[in-house]
């Protein structure tokens, strides 16, 4: 099993719509989690921490359900500029990251 | 602006001849590492620098190696590449602190490595 999972997509997603993808990872003492964005052929970028309490910034909102091992990403009124691959990325010991696969997500005009 | 930089971002090499990708930064973090990643693949762990403690991941190929000379530069040795080597290589930085897990990753445009 993969340490960190992600359903790969793509998610097509008409402009102005909402959509929502989980992550799931394996490692339960994991104590930081990101999601970042990735465009094609670029380096990832953060996108936002994930907190406890669950954060919201701007359309984004992310959760953490520490009970079940996923984490999820929220996009409320999708612009075209929101498609890329939303990378989940997961704390492990010392620090070292482990990603996921990343979920792709295109918005449709 | 404080950024990670790298270069080239494009390298062709021929299959088995060395190959030095660098990764500088202005962000003076105390922590360097190399990524490899293949197309829709997750970014993968070579290695890290926390100071000047090198830290290989275990299934890293003896192929590849790293030097960093001092805070702000960082490379990435090819010795001799294979065509399994062709990816994307990225370079990034964080200040992770002792016993710390928070650990918010900045990284460089990456190096797109072909080989031949």
């Amino acid at each position: 099993r993969k340490e960190v999972e992600q359903d790969p997509g793509p998610f097509n997603v008409p402009e102005g719509a909402t959509v929502a993808f989980n992550c799931t990872y394996s490692n339960s003492a994991s104590q930081s989690f990101f999601w970042y964005r990735q465009d094609c052929r670029k380096e990832p970028k953060l996108l936002m921490s994930v907190y406890s309490s669950g954060n919201e910034d701007g359309r984004f909102t992310a959760q953490l359900n520490r009970a079940s091992q996923y984490i999820s990403l929220l996009i409320r009124d999708s612009k075209l500029s929101d498609s890329a691959t939303y990378l989940c990325v997961v704390t492990l010991s010392w620090g070292k990251l482990q990603f996921g696969a990343g979920t792709q997500v295109v918005v449709t005009p | 602006d404080a950024m990670v930089i790298q270069n080239p971002r494009y390298q062709v090499t021929q299959f088995g001849k060395p190959v030095t990708l660098s990764c500088s930064q202005t962000l003076n973090h105390n922590v360097m590492y190399w990524y490899q990643q293949k197309s829709s693949q997750a970014p993968k762990l070579l290695f890290h620098y926390y100071d000047k403690d090198f830290n290989n991941e275990a299934d890293t190929p003896d192929n590849f190696q790293s030097r960093r000379p001092n805070t702000s530069f960082c490379f990435l040795d090819i010795r001799s590449p294979g065509l399994g080597d062709a990816a994307m290589y990225l370079c990034a930085t964080s200040t992770l602190r002792a016993g710390g897990q928070r650990n918010e990753q900045f990284f460089g445009p990456g190096t797109r490595l072909t080989v031949l």
